[in-house]
């Protein structure tokens, strides 16, 4: 059964850093997703994205964050300079794009840890 | 904007034995969709079962089966012959229908042991 994959499963850095997450969402969907979970918390809405442009996105989504799709298959999250409160587990979703119903599906998240 | 609550931070079960898991949401729309996610200790996101609100019979999916009852905005979880591995992080989300990508809103998680 086809999978969302993210690269890496863990990710340390330092405070000020650039990191990019990366995602490849199942293959023919069309619309994808950012979310974050911090430690304790509740999965939080980051940003949505359907043809080469964000549609949606929170208030967490702020000019440090972007999204691309550089390619056919990768779905980026890249945060420029990286906080504390950052820390976070990431999460990628996609979803068909085929009806208004339909299922977004996970993939295992990247746990991020900001130094 | 709609909110999702799970007011049961914890709850635990015996194995084989069936467990409700609470969900209420608040929503001033009529059509909606909402889902029940799981989060094992490997804390991927598996979708467990889905409900649209348009349809009164309540959703089922093997052991799992929701008691879903939109004039309360009420959402539950009833998990049956419980087993070691349904043991995971319960989120109730909730998401419109307003177009093809709207984003789902989780509740904060139910946290399920499952006692041999």
């Amino acid at each position: 059964e086809p999978e969302v994959t993210q690269t890496p499963s863990h990710q340390v850095t330092q405070m000020g850093q650039e990191v990019i997450l990366r995602c490849v969402p199942i293959s023919n969907h069309l619309y994808f997703y950012w979310y974050r979970q911090i430690l304790g918390q509740k999965v939080e809405f980051l940003v949505s994205f359907y043809n080469n442009e964000i549609s949606e996105k929170s208030e967490i989504f702020d000019d440090q964050f972007s999204v691309e799709r550089p390619d056919g298959s990768n779905f980026t999250l890249k945060i420029r300079s990286t906080k504390l409160e950052d820390s976070a587990m990431y999460f990628c979703a996609s979803s068909p794009g085929t009806a208004t119903q339909e299922t977004q599906y996970f993939g295992p998240g990247t746990r991020l840890l900001v130094l | 904007a709609q909110t999702v609550t799970q007011s049961q931070p914890e709850m635990s079960v015996q194995e084989a034995e069936t467990v409700t898991l609470s969900c209420t949401y608040d929503t001033s729309e009529s059509d909606y969709y909402l889902f029940w996610y799981k989060q094992p200790p490997s804390r991927q996101m598996i979708l467990v079962i889905r409900q649209e609100a348009y349809k009164q019979q309540n959703a089922t999916e093997n052991r799992f089966s929701v008691n879903f009852q939109k004039a309360a905005k009420s959402f539950s979880l009833k998990i049956s012959d419980s087993q070691l591995g349904d043991a995971a992080m319960y989120f109730c989300a909730y998401r419109s229908v307003n177009s093809g990508n709207t984003p789902l809103v989780f509740g904060k998680g139910t946290r399920l042991s499952v006692i041999a």
